[in-house]
């Protein structure tokens, strides 16, 4: 069966730009997350779904950051007026149990 | 907060030969998660621990769930080529069902 999906896989934007990252979660997972990972380092967590419902969005750097899932499946990670310290690799996860995350190839954003 | 530290960071290793890692945490975990994440791509989970003192296999890999609830350790028996990659661990602390605190990674490399 298919994997966790994202788009676009790399994205380069000017600072001040926004930018829209999409996720298709493996179907049937209820959860879904989205992290934020830099260079050498582990996935920092950013936001969870449940559903539709955003459950929890205490990682997401700031207000420039929103997440969406509005049917429950397809979920869009949008970043407003993009800085230089927002360039990093940004990775969905999807999951039955919450706790067993199943993670897309990350998109790869880049600000100049 | 939760903090996980990984050892080693990273490794040198000859083709064949045995790698072990290990993940400890400052506190209790409920379950521990080993993923491989190449360069390009996704975290893989390759193990999931449930119960403290678990020993689970995956092919040449063996994880175990530490008797104090908080280490795990991962071993890679005759390692080969297509090991090279960062190996993390991730772990579900008890104040969350969901988010899970990563460690920063083991990177293995093999010795041409």
């Amino acid at each position: 069966g298919a994997g966790v999906s994202q788009s676009p896989r790399y994205k380069v934007a000017k600072r001040g730009q926004d930018v829209a990252l999409r996720c298709d979660p493996i179907s049937g997972h209820v959860s879904l997350f989205w992290y934020q990972q830099a260079l050498g380092q582990g996935p920092e967590f950013l936001t969870y779904f449940q559903n539709e419902a955003q459950l929890d969005k205490s990682g997401l750097p700031s207000d420039r950051f929103f997440a969406e899932r509005p049917e429950g499946s397809v979920s869009t990670l949008k970043i407003q007026r993009t800085q230089q310290e927002d360039s990093a690799v940004y990775l969905c996860a999807s999951s039955v149990s919450g706790i067993e995350q199943f993670f897309g190839p990350g998109t790869r954003l880049t600000v100049l | 907060g939760q903090q996980l530290n990984q050892s080693p960071q990273s490794m040198f290793i000859q083709e064949g030969e045995d790698v072990s890692m290990n993940c400890t945490s400052s506190s209790i975990f409920n379950t521990w998660l080993w993923y491989k994440q190449e360069p390009g791509e996704g975290p893989v989970l390759l193990i999931a621990l449930y119960k403290a003192g678990e020993l689970t296999s995956n092919g040449r890999l063996t994880a175990q769930f530490g008797i104090t609830r908080k280490d795990s350790f991962l071993n890679i028996s005759a390692s080969i080529p297509s090991d090279v990659g960062i190996y993390f661990c991730a772990g579900q602390g008890l104040d969350s069902n969901y988010q899970l605190i990563w460690g920063a990674g083991t990177k293995l490399i093999i010795k041409p």
